[in-house]
């Protein structure tokens, strides 16, 4: 089954305490995203990777980092979270090309205290 | 950059037709994309328009207005699981990044 994973699920942890939310795609997708969605703001872009060890910056980048050292996976850390980084997190992917739209995994709820 | 506007919530009968607009100012465009989203699950694709008219898909019909910078998302019959989220989404000139408005929250009542 074609499918966007992330994990885990559901993460709750501490102020300063380094953390990585995994995600795979395997439809061999050139492009993945990460989007973070709060109350009131909507999806906002926090990076994206248009290939292999290509990467750059969304909206709001501040406090993540990426790598996409394999096509399939796209793995976003926080290297010192903070409670303003709580929020819901989906990793989507899509192929190239500008018609076809992105796939979205099932969400990462992330709770900072 | 994108400014997209869509309204923030509407209420719609079940089996009526409801039209949720969004509105965009943009830098580049190369389409615009709707997502169905129901509360605490990922955005599902809907419609994509990248050219001026409508596309017809079932229940669902979209419209695009390149020169007036609109699209409408249009539900017909509506039913009870149509409650969820309507996202505005528009692809900047690059042709991957997604702009996405903040979403409509639609509830259907019976």
């Amino acid at each position: 089954e074609a499918q966007v994973t992330q994990n885990p699920r559901y993460l709750i942890t501490v102020t300063g305490k380094k953390l990585t939310v995994t995600c795979s795609q395997n439809m061999n997708h050139e492009y993945m995203s990460w989007y973070r969605q709060d109350p009131g703001l909507g999806l906002r872009q926090i990076y994206y990777s248009m290939n292999v060890e290509v990467t750059d910056k969304g909206d709001v980048p501040e406090g993540y980092k990426v790598s996409r050292k394999e096509k399939r996976n796209f793995p976003l850390i926080l290297e010192s979270p903070s409670p303003n980084q709580t929020s819901l997190y989906f990793c989507a992917s899509k192929t190239s090309g500008a018609s076809y739209e992105q796939y979205f995994g099932p969400g990462t709820r992330l709770t900072v205290t | 950059g994108q400014n997209i506007d869509q309204p923030t919530e509407m209420t719609a009968t079940e089996g009526a037709i409801v039209q949720i607009n969004c509105t965009y100012q943009t830098s580049g465009f190369n389409g615009l994309f709707w997502y169905q989203q129901h509360a605490g699950e990922a955005p599902t694709f809907l419609s994509y328009n990248v050219l001026d008219g409508l596309e017809e898909k079932g229940r669902f019909s979209s419209f695009l207005s390149r020169s007036k910078g609109y699209s409408y998302l249009l539900l017909k019959e509506l039913q009870m699981k149509d409650s969820a989220s309507y996202l505005c989404a528009v692809r900047d000139r690059s042709g991957y990044a997604l702009n996405f408005g903040k979403g409509t929250s639609l509830l259907v009542t019976p």
